[in-house]
């Protein structure tokens, strides 16, 4: 099974800061990654498919690069909203299987 | 507007079977692209993903957890049910139901619902 790894597991920023997390996979996914916000007690929510793809209805100061094994998501201006857990996930396609990475905390 | 719903058990006793039920609407599975997946979260934890069931009755699992799993789907109700066998404390969580949007070899899990608490004790 392909692993992920995030990076940092927890960060603390200021409002309007600009937030980096990153998401290794183990082996090469291509672009099959997805980005998810948990805000607590709540289900999470999907923010970026296919590693760059802004739902429809997320702000856009949300977003995401990267492929192959490397991916970056990116806050560019924290607001206080976005104090939440946010999950990278991976998928094989054929046949389906899906990874959750790690999480990352992102605190204020 | 879509949207689901996950029904069950709160305690199950160690050893016994735990059934699931996700009531969705918004959707028919039996159209292309659409499927379904379980998904859990320990407390303080990260999620796992479970299982999927596609608009063409494909079953899929969790490598690790697929000898204790089984996903249905009955249509006519817009429902998905989960079992799994052989309840332990470990398996102590929250069970989301997600609904997956495929084309194209991608999947993407699009709405959640809510979620349900389960714990496994004596």
């Amino acid at each position: 099974d392909i692993q992920m790894t995030q990076s940092p597991s927890s960060l603390s920023a200021s409002v309007g800061d600009r937030v980096t997390i990153t998401c290794q996979a183990s082996q090469d996914i291509i672009n099959y990654l997805n980005w998810y916000q948990q805000k607590p007690g709540k289900a999470p929510k999907l923010l970026i498919y296919d590693a760059s793809y802004l739902e429809t209805g997320v702000p856009s100061r949300f977003s995401g690069s990267g492929s192959g094994t490397d991916f970056t998501f990116t806050i560019s201006s924290l607001q206080p909203e976005d104090i939440a857990t946010y999950y990278c996930q991976q998928y094989d396609s054929l046949p389906p299987v899906f990874t959750f990475g790690p999480g990352t905390k992102v605190d204020i | 507007q879509v949207t689901l719903r996950e029904s069950g058990p709160a305690l199950v006793k160690p050893t016994q079977t735990l059934t699931l039920t996700c009531t969705f609407s918004g959707f028919s599975l039996s159209t292309f692209g659409m499927c379904v997946s379980w998904i859990r979260q320990p407390p303080g934890k990260a999620l796992e993903w479970l299982a999927l069931i596609d608009w063409d009755d494909d079953e899929y699992y969790s490598t690790s957890l697929k000898t204790r799993l089984t996903i249905s789907k009955d249509t006519s109700k817009n429902q998905v049910v989960l079992t799994m066998t052989n309840m332990d404390p470990v398996d102590t969580a929250m069970y989301y139901c997600a609904r997956i949007r495929a084309a194209a070899g991608t999947y993407t899990m699009d709405v959640w619902g809510q979620g349900t608490t389960v714990t496994v004790s004596s």
